[in-house]
């Protein structure tokens, strides 16, 4: 089945730094969204990107779906940004099963 | 608009007992899906449904049933837990080609 590498897997950051995460897969996608899951367990969708850039206010993401990578941009990070940040895709003429990788654990210290 | 119901929030379970885990979204979409977490190993589908009245495999089906009842509700049956189902299980939703959308989740313990 399809490889979801996401890396690192751990980073910790002073409030106000910048920072990329890095997710890796193994074949061609349809699909390919981006979560935040809080320190309370909730999983929120952060970007739908299947392909292209998208931005959401300190956060943007880019997916580079040729080259099998997607990276997610945190600027100017907050103490709220700490948490597990995964990504998810779906293999392109496959079924709906969206795979995760193991996500990456972020913390942003005051 | 409450998005995606799970209860209960949180069972304990002695090895063998049953339970069934309801889940339910009110945003019309055709596609939802049953995910456990355990530390270290992200999510992991366990089962999903693409439409009313179908359901499939995911990674991780062994010791799990599903039903979906209608197209708001898509429950996940354990007919006799064991300790290796402790874990934290999602339910979500979504359309085709569109974000998916998490319940909060139930936090399962068998003992």
């Amino acid at each position: 089945g399809i490889q979801v590498e996401q890396s690192p897997p751990d980073l910790i950051l002073q409030e106000g730094a910048n920072s990329t995460l890095r997710c890796n897969f193994s074949d061609s996608v349809n699909n390919l969204q981006w979560f935040h899951q809080n320190p309370w367990g909730q999983l929120i969708n952060l970007f739908y990107i299947p392909s292209g850039t998208k931005q959401n206010g300190r956060l943007s993401a880019t997916t580079v779906a040729t080259e099998r990578y997607s990276l997610l941009y945190i600027s100017s990070s907050q103490t709220t940004d700490s948490g597990v940040y995964f990504c998810a895709v779906r293999l392109q003429g496959g079924s709906e099963k969206l795979v995760f990788g193991k996500g990456t654990k972020l913390t942003v210290n005051p | 608009n409450a998005g995606v119901t799970q209860t209960p929030k949180f069972q304990v379970l002695k090895t063998g007992q049953s339970m069934t885990l309801q889940c339910a979204q009110d945003m019309n979409h055709n596609s939802m899906y049953w995910y456990r977490q355990d530390p270290g190993m992200g999510l992991r589908l366990i089962y999903y449904s693409a439409s009313e009245g179908t359901t499939d495999k995911g990674e991780v089906p062994n010791g799990y049933n599903v039903s979906r009842l209608n197209k708001r509700e898509f429950s996940l049956r354990l007919e006799s837990a064991a300790p290796s189902q402790t874990s934290v299980y999602f339910c979500a939703s979504s359309e085709d080609y569109s974000p998916l959308h998490f319940g909060n989740g139930t936090r399962l313990t068998v003992t």
